[in-house]
């Protein structure tokens, strides 16, 4: 257990739905991070929170928003679901300024749009 | 633009051998770090090793180390007497700090998957 808690495992939708992924930081990370993992592509970096507010925003679609709430927990929203947004999503935490000692990843949440 | 690049896709190794798996990077930068990651068939993300651009000694872990070619952007992680375990896919990652923001930039490759043979 890598202590970056990410519920749920898996998750079937179909098109058009909206999904909320959720993930716990590690005890005492302040920034949690959120990566997509298509089939056969490397991981893509959506967006950064720290402490509460976005820090980062990367390759991250207008039909998807996140937020980190005061607890430090945050979500991932995935709105008007597509079959192309089947994929790994993953969350990461760090504590900001020992970032470069590398991330602490949650195992990810296996989304499938039908 | 910085790019990390592994351009083994799969490799298979037996076991209690050696295997290198390669990376290279293109950046203008002086200060960064890399990254090697492990991702076994549990698909947690596992960080192997880390090592700091200004530092030329290799980082070392275990069975697992690195050849660190700063002028040649290079970045390749060895694996030694191989092990089932080690099957995973492997990505390879460089992160620098944006000064102007207080951030952080992280890119991954795509990854080279591995399979350790009995």
């Amino acid at each position: 257990d890598s202590g970056v808690t990410q519920t749920p495992k898996h998750l079937i939708t179909a098109t058009g739905q909206r999904v909320t992924l959720r993930c716990s930081p590690r005890s005492g990370d302040l920034s949690v991070y959120w990566y997509q993992q298509s089939l056969d592509q490397g991981l893509q970096f959506l967006i950064q929170y720290y402490n509460g507010e976005e820090r980062a925003k990367g390759n991250i679609l207008e039909r998807f928003s996140a937020q980190q709430f005061p607890d430090l927990h945050s979500e991932l929203n995935l709105s008007s679901l597509e079959l192309g947004d089947s994929a790994l999503y993953f969350c990461a935490s760090s504590v900001l300024d020992r970032v470069s000692y590398g991330y602490t990843f949650g195992s990810g949440t296996r989304l499938t749009v039908v | 633009a910085q790019t990390v690049t592994q351009s083994q896709p799969e490799m298979s190794v037996q076991e209690a051998e050696t295997v290198t798996l390669s990376c290279t990077y293109d950046t203008s930068e002086n200060n960064y770090y890399l990254f090697w990651y492990k991702q076994p068939p549990s698909r947690q993300m596992i960080l192997v090793i880390r090592q700091e651009a200004y530092k030329q000694q290799n980082a070392t872990e275990n069975r697992f180390s690195v050849n660190f070619q700063k002028a040649a952007k290079s970045f390749s992680l060895k694996i030694s007497d191989s092990q089932l375990g080690d099957t995973a896919m492997y990505f390879c990652a460089f992160m620098k700090p944006q000064t102007t923001s207080g951030t952080y930039k992280y890119i991954f490759g795509t990854g080279t998957r591995l399979k350790v043979l009995a």
